[in-house]
């Protein structure tokens, strides 16, 4: 079945710092792909998505890149803040009908 | 508008107690609608997703039900509460660009 598999956090980095979370995916087909954010206390947001094979989602500095030949959709921020502190979930979802499969979120840690 | 809205924000009930959580959502009629259990420290888990008025399909068996009575209202339930009902409920719908957008979500505590 389709599945989601991301890094176990959590990810504690200093500000300016690069970031990079893993994610891996299991799928059938062609499923989109996307990144959410979790802020303490919220409900999730949606960061950036990819749709195809090479598309790269963009947002607030992060970017990610949908890989089909290693089935991946990496999370990654050159300079990350403090106000980047959240957990980021990555989910796929298939074309025919929105069902999410998300995976386990990476909580991340900026400090000053 | 996409706005979802849940209540309660936060709940506290005993084991054995009964639940009912309400989510309704603005916008554009028929939506998807969701409901995803977040567990302390771990992911997002979806318990049941619904098509249409008193359409529900349910993921994972467990103690909890869901209902929708209106087009835009989705009920999650329980008859009786156990401690593993403990958790953040999130409550989603779709758009015609296949995201998901998220209410606020309720905490319950079971005690």
């Amino acid at each position: 079945g389709d599945s989601v598999t991301q890094m176990e956090g959590p990810v504690t980095l200093s500000e300016e710092a690069c970031l990079t979370i893993n994610c891996t995916y299991t799928a059938t087909g062609y499923p989109s792909l996307f990144w959410y954010v979790q802020y303490p206390g919220e409900g999730l947001q949606l960061l950036l998505k990819a749709t195809k094979a090479d598309d790269k989602g963009s947002n607030k500095g992060f970017e990610a890149t949908y890989r089909k030949e290693t089935t991946s959709f990496h999370l990654e921020k050159g300079s990350v803040q403090v106000s980047d502190s959240a957990v980021y979930f990555c989910a796929l979802s298939r074309n025919n009908f929105n069902k999410f499969y998300f995976g386990s979120g990476t909580k991340l840690n900026v400090k000053p | 508008s996409q706005t979802i809205h849940q209540w309660p924000a936060t709940l506290v009930q005993p084991v054995g107690s009964p639940l009912s959580l309400e989510c309704t959502v603005e916008g554009t009629s028929n939506p998807n609608l969701y409901w995803y259990r977040q567990a302390a420290g771990r992911g997002l888990q979806l318990l049941f997703y619904s098509v249409g008025i008193g359409q529900i399909s349910s993921e994972v068996p467990q103690n909890l039900s869901a209902s929708r009575p209106q087009d835009r209202q989705f009920i999650l339930s329980s008859k009786k509460l156990l401690l593993s009902d403990s958790g953040f409920y999130l409550c989603a719908r779709d758009d015609r660009y296949n995201e998901q957008f998220f209410g606020p979500g309720t905490r319950l505590t079971v005690l």
